[in-house]
């Protein structure tokens, strides 16, 4: 079946710091990737999100590539800030029905 | 504010015993989402339905059960409730079913069963 591994947190940076979260998939077919964002009480949001391979999302200053060859989409910001401190999730949406398959979240703390 | 409307927003309930979380979707949304998050199994998808009729079905357990009514708000009904259904269930609505259509999610209802 579907799943999606995303690498273990927490993750600590500094303000401006450069940031990755790496996140690798198992699917059958071609599915959509995507990276919500939790902030503290709240419900999900959508980060970013790609349909096929070699396509790029984008928000935020946020940035993943969908590499089929690898399976990853891995989670880029070049200079991160304090507000970006939340839980990311990396999800897979690999059926015709919509439902979406999540890694299990890393937290990024990022002090000033 | 994501426009998807979940209550209660804390539920605290005993063992044995029977709730219901609501989800009221996006204005012109008819698909509805349940997910369930907790600490040793992540975020999972629960059911899905579209229009009133259920889609999808995920790592849902038999002593839960869901519906979507006419007006498109949905419920999830949870009984003989255990210690390990304390979680965090949240909805998310979507235009249509598909992965290309996105969803949004509710803040949530965290329940604790004692």
């Amino acid at each position: 079946g579907n799943s999606v591994t995303q690498m273990e947190g927490p993750v600590t940076l500094s303000e401006e710091a450069f940031l990755t979260i790496n996140c690798t998939y198992t699917a059958t077919g071609y599915p959509s990737l995507f990276w919500y964002v939790q902030y503290p009480g709240e419900g999900l949001q959508l980060l970013l999100k790609a349909t096929k391979a070699d396509d790029k999302g984008s928000n935020k200053g946020f940035e993943a590539t969908y590499r089929k060859e690898t399976t990853s989409f891995h989670l880029e910001k070049g200079s991160v800030q304090v507000s970006d401190s939340a839980v990311y999730f990396c999800a897979l949406g690999g059926t015709s029905y919509g439902k979406l398959t999540f890694g299990q979240g890393t937290i990024l703390t990022v002090h000033p | 504010d994501s426009g998807v409307t979940q209550t209660p927003k804390h539920l605290i309930t005993a063992t044995g015993q029977r709730v219901t979380l609501r989800c009221s979707p996006r204005s012109g949304d008819l698909s509805v989402y349940w997910y369930q998050q907790s600490l040793d199994q992540g975020l999972q998808f629960l059911i899905q339905y579209y229009n009133g009729e259920e889609r999808a079905k995920g790592n849902i357990l038999e002593r839960f059960s869901a519906q979507q009514f006419p007006d498109l708000h949905s419920e999830l009904n949870l009984s003989s409730l255990e210690l390990g259904d304390s979680a965090l269930y949240f909805c998310a609505s979507s235009v249509a079913p598909g992965p290309l259509n996105e969803q949004f999610f509710g803040p949530g209802t965290r329940l604790t069963v004692l």
